[in-house]
């Protein structure tokens, strides 16, 4: 059984266009994140919810929005992709301090 | 603003001990160090957490000096497998007020 699960693993897209990635997690935890991860490996935090509440957002374009339709799923909706959003983003999961349990990753790819 | 530094790269050979430092001079008191492990291609999965002191597992040590400005993660003799990106991150993750810092990755590089 995958804890954290993501799709689609791979998305290659048009500049322009608006695109969702989704994500579930089976593990029962309360806090799900949303990361980018660029070529170069720097591993950024977009967002973070708890209990379907917004609790971290950082620095990130409006074009992003996230969305908690229950505590298991956390998706992410980008408008107007652009060539800067080409990367892999992850998703985890934690109980508050612990552990973040992380999906496979999504690599987007904006042409 | 709170920040964690680590090196860019180590490399090793297989048996040795690898010790890998990260810096966090402005932890706050209710931040916890995290270690995590990154394979090509995949997520990065979870190897130690510590507050203070030292902390081990049946993977790696993590020692905390007092002042917790620094934490250094201890991999006893490392092999192949090991080769992978290893980040350190403070912070904490309690009710509305949470913050998670995240080191830029340290790619270790085990040799034969």
């Amino acid at each position: 059984d995958t804890a954290v699960s993501q799709t689609p693993k791979y998305l290659v897209t048009q500049m322009g266009n608006d695109k969702s990635i989704k994500c579930e997690q089976n593990l029962g935890h309360d806090t799900m994140y949303w990361y980018k991860q660029d070529s170069k490996k720097f591993l950024k935090i977009m967002f973070s919810y708890n209990n379907k509440e917004l609790i971290i957002n950082e620095t990130v374009p409006n074009r992003f929005s996230p969305k908690s339709p229950d505590k298991a799923h956390l998706n992410l909706h980008i408008n107007s992709l652009e060539l800067g959003d080409s990367a892999v983003y992850f998703c985890a999961s934690s109980h508050s301090v612990g552990e973040q349990f992380f999906g496979p990753g999504t690599r987007l790819t904006v042409l | 603003l709170a920040k964690t530094t680590q090196p860019i790269s180590m490399d090793s050979y297989e048996g040795q001990e690898v010790n890998i430092t990260c810096s966090h001079n402005n932890i706050a008191t209710n931040d916890y160090i995290t270690w995590y492990q990154q394979f090509p291609s995949q997520g990065p999965r979870f190897i130690i957490q510590g507050y203070k002191t030292k902390v081990t597992n049946e993977v790696a040590s993590l020692f905390i000096p007092a002042d917790r400005k620094s934490s250094t993660l201890s991999l006893p003799r490392v092999s192949l497998s090991d080769t992978a990106v290893y980040y350190c991150l403070v912070g904490y993750n309690a009710g509305n007020n949470r913050k998670l810092i995240w080191g830029l990755g340290t790619s270790l590089a085990v040799n034969p």
